[in-house]
């Protein structure tokens, strides 16, 4: 039971340009959400978190948007930069969840030049 | 900074061995945590600890178990590895409460 899905495993976007990363959950007890970026052989990096309190929240480039109805929640990063390659992992926790993290599958950005 | 340290980044054992892969942490977290990652699967959790001698299971702790003697250390023992369990581990932590895990670099285990 896959309750953090990534629907798309990878995304190709030009350079400058705006990339989107989709991310939908199914558990109704989630309130806080984070995405992570992975280099290959490295740790998963955290990069912008948001609580489900709100439905927007920005960082330099990256904004991270949260519609509670749908379930559903997005990464913008405007602009895309070659640097930005990586795989992006979205993942949610429940506040009476210990604080475990529950992973999506990734998605593979790739910017290119 | 935030510091979790894996002890090796490559790992390779052959099926059978009992594994040992170990887990520190620099910043008095609570909370320290094993996943694996898989490609198309994500990271899921085998096994966390939100104290020291305490342990619960993860999505999938068969195959495995845990020690936390210290609360900076973490350790994961696979105590017959499989070829199944070729795998990158990944360790990680958080402030009891605190909703933000940190991750280590990351132990490649190859089992042939």
């Amino acid at each position: 039971d896959q309750q953090v899905k990534q629907n798309s495993p990878s995304l190709s976007v030009q350079e400058g340009r705006i990339s989107i990363l989709n991310c939908d959950y199914t558990n109704s007890m989630f309130d806080y959400f984070l995405w992570y970026k992975k280099y290959p052989a490295e740790g998963p990096t955290f990069l912008i978190s948001i609580s489900s309190i709100k439905d927007k929240n920005e960082d330099g480039r990256f904004t991270v948007f949260l519609n509670k109805s749908a379930k559903h929640l997005s990464l913008h990063i405007v602009p895309s930069q070659p640097g930005d390659s990586a795989v992006y992992f979205c993942a949610a926790s429940a506040i009476q969840g210990a604080q475990k993290l529950v992973f999506g599958q990734g998605t593979r950005l790739t910017i290119n030049p | 900074d935030v510091k979790v340290t894996q002890s090796s980044r490559y790992l390779v054992k052959r099926t059978g061995e009992k594994v040992f892969l170990e887990c520190v942490q620099d910043m008095d977290h609570e909370n320290m945590f094993w996943y694996r990652q898989d490609p198309g699967l994500g990271l899921r959790l085998i096994y966390f600890s939100y104290d020291v001698k305490m342990k619960e299971k993860g999505d999938i702790p068969e195959g495995y178990s845990v020690s936390r003697e210290k609360k900076e250390r973490f350790s994961l023992i696979l105590e017959s590895a499989s070829t199944n369990q070729t795998s990158m581990y990944l360790c990680a932590s958080s402030f009891f409460g605190g909703r933000t895990a940190f991750f280590g670099q990351g132990t490649r285990l190859t089992v042939v």
